[in-house]
């Protein structure tokens, strides 16, 4: 079974903090990943691809680590409205389409 | 543009009841997805289509369940019968080349089967 791990959370964070969390993947020869933002009560929408060398995105940073398969997230100078849940998702490759871990939900406190 | 339009936006119904859910994909993508979302599973892969033709149904639970795509911009979700197991957010997703590439989420569908 091709798994994606997430810690669950909350995890709740006063505004203005760094905040980082991880995604574990089973298969080693996953091809690509990305994270999702989901809004309460409102559909997942793409946050960021995560690209092999990593990448950054304004106050976001995604990194691939293939040799302990896990990626991660660090949001930067956390904002109100980075509340929501961030969804880790895998590509496998084949005819597969793409894999969705459970997310992390996030709390940023005034 | 309009994004993937899914109806209705909520259904509540009894038991044994069929359930019908439909989604309109973004206009030219390829690839249309079915999902159902819980708390205790999170967001599962029901279905998938590639030019109206299902390429994987794995994911699908069982026989009460089927999905059509008679076309290119119209795609149904069936439960028959209904039961309060399958209460959960059931969103389509489309996306333009390949099945990995990024999808586009509709507002879901929050179903309850009482």
């Amino acid at each position: 079974r091709k798994e994606v791990e997430q810690d669950p959370g909350p995890f709740n964070v006063p505004e203005g903090a760094t905040v980082a969390f991880n995604c574990t993947y089973s298969n080693s020869a996953s091809q690509s990943f990305f994270w999702y933002r989901q809004d309460c009560r409102k559909e997942p929408k793409l946050l960021m691809s995560v690209y092999s060398s990593g990448n950054e995105d304004g106050r976001f940073t995604a990194q691939l680590n293939r040799a302990s398969q896990y990626i991660s997230l660090l949001i930067r100078d956390s904002k109100l409205s980075d509340s929501a849940t961030y969804l880790c998702v895998v590509n496998h490759g084949g005819a597969d389409g793409l894999t969705f871990g459970k997310g992390t939900h996030l709390i940023i406190q005034p | 543009d309009a994004g993937v339009i899914q109806s209705p936006r909520h259904e509540v119904t009894e038991m044994g009841q069929e359930v019908t859910l439909r989604c309109k994909p973004i206009s030219g993508h390829d690839y249309l997805f079915w999902y159902r979302q819980t708390m205790m599973r999170g967001l599962e892969l029901l279905i998938y289509f590639n030019n109206n033709v299902p390429i994987d149904d794995s994911g699908m639970p069982e026989d009460r369940f089927s999905a059509k795509m008679p076309n290119a911009s119209f795609s149904t979700l069936k439960i028959q019968p209904s039961e309060p197991r399958d209460s959960a957010v059931y969103f389509c997703a489309s996306s333009l080349g390949t099945p990995q590439e990024t999808q586009y989420f509709g507002p879901g569908t929050r179903l309850l089967v009482l």
